[in-house]
């Protein structure tokens, strides 16, 4: 059974940084890119962030570029997703999501979640 | 970067009715790499369409999609109380893989 468990979501200030990680299990993970994808209170879904099967290719949504970086450790099969310079609206529940395509492609849909973890920016 | 449209943004049905929604985009898809997925409240959202038509592991027939180029449909053929809930469509034909802004299937 594929599972994704999303840690690190907490309280932090404007300005700050955090990161957020994700321990896959079920499935073969250096076979598959993986993504982040959050969201905001009350708002639908957004693309973050996707990263190859073996690191080496890496995309980022217009809101996070520059201040967000995405990461995988294959020997721990973990997923991060370092962020900083964080704003208000970065206030979200991200959620680690597995491709469902195989190492041919950077990206495909997305077939299996987690349950997130939320991050708040507040003062 | 793709802009995905969904309508109508709130739909209502009743159980057993036909769902028709649409996910338009701002520019051509590549390949139909569209996707649908449906997300409940406090849970992880699943995928229900792949490839613009191809149903994901699972997912009852009567849900299926539609669609090349920029105009695309997800449709619920007979309407189950359990569906009742939002819908997205992302695109992953080119980075950054956007999302639609959600439909919300609600009870009539």
């Amino acid at each position: 059974e594929v599972q994704l468990v999303e840690s690190g979501g907490v309280v932090v200030q404007p300005g700050g940084s955090l990161r957020l990680s994700c321990a896959a299990s079920g499935f073969t993970f250096d076979d598959y890119a993986m993504h982040w994808v959050r969201q905001a209170p009350g708002k639908g879904l957004e693309w973050v962030s996707v990263i190859s099967w073996d690191g080496g290719r890496t995309y980022y949504a217009d809101s996070v570029k520059g201040r967000f970086t995405i990461s995988r450790d294959n020997r721990k099969n973990s997923l991060y997703l370092q962020v900083n310079s964080l704003r208000a609206e970065d206030t979200a529940l991200y959620y680690c999501a597995k491709d469902m395509g195989g190492i041919v492609v950077v990206a495909t849909a997305i077939d299996y979640w987690g349950q997130g973890t939320l991050v708040t920016v507040s003062s | 970067e793709i802009v995905l449209t969904q309508s109508p943004g709130t739909l209502s049905l009743s159980p057993g009715e036909r769902a028709t929604l649409s996910c338009r985009a701002s520019q051509s898809v590549s390949n139909s790499y569209l996707a649908w997925y449906q997300h409940k409240p406090g849970q992880a959202p699943r995928l229900l369409i792949y490839g613009a038509s191809s149903r994901a592991t699972g997912i009852p027939d009567r849900f299926s999609g539609s669609g090349s180029g920029t105009d695309f449909t997800l449709t619920v053929s007979r309407l189950e109380p359990e569906d009742f809930t939002v819908y997205y469509c992302q695109q992953y034909g080119s980075s950054p893989y956007t999302f639609g802004q959600g439909t919300k299937l609600e009870i009539k």
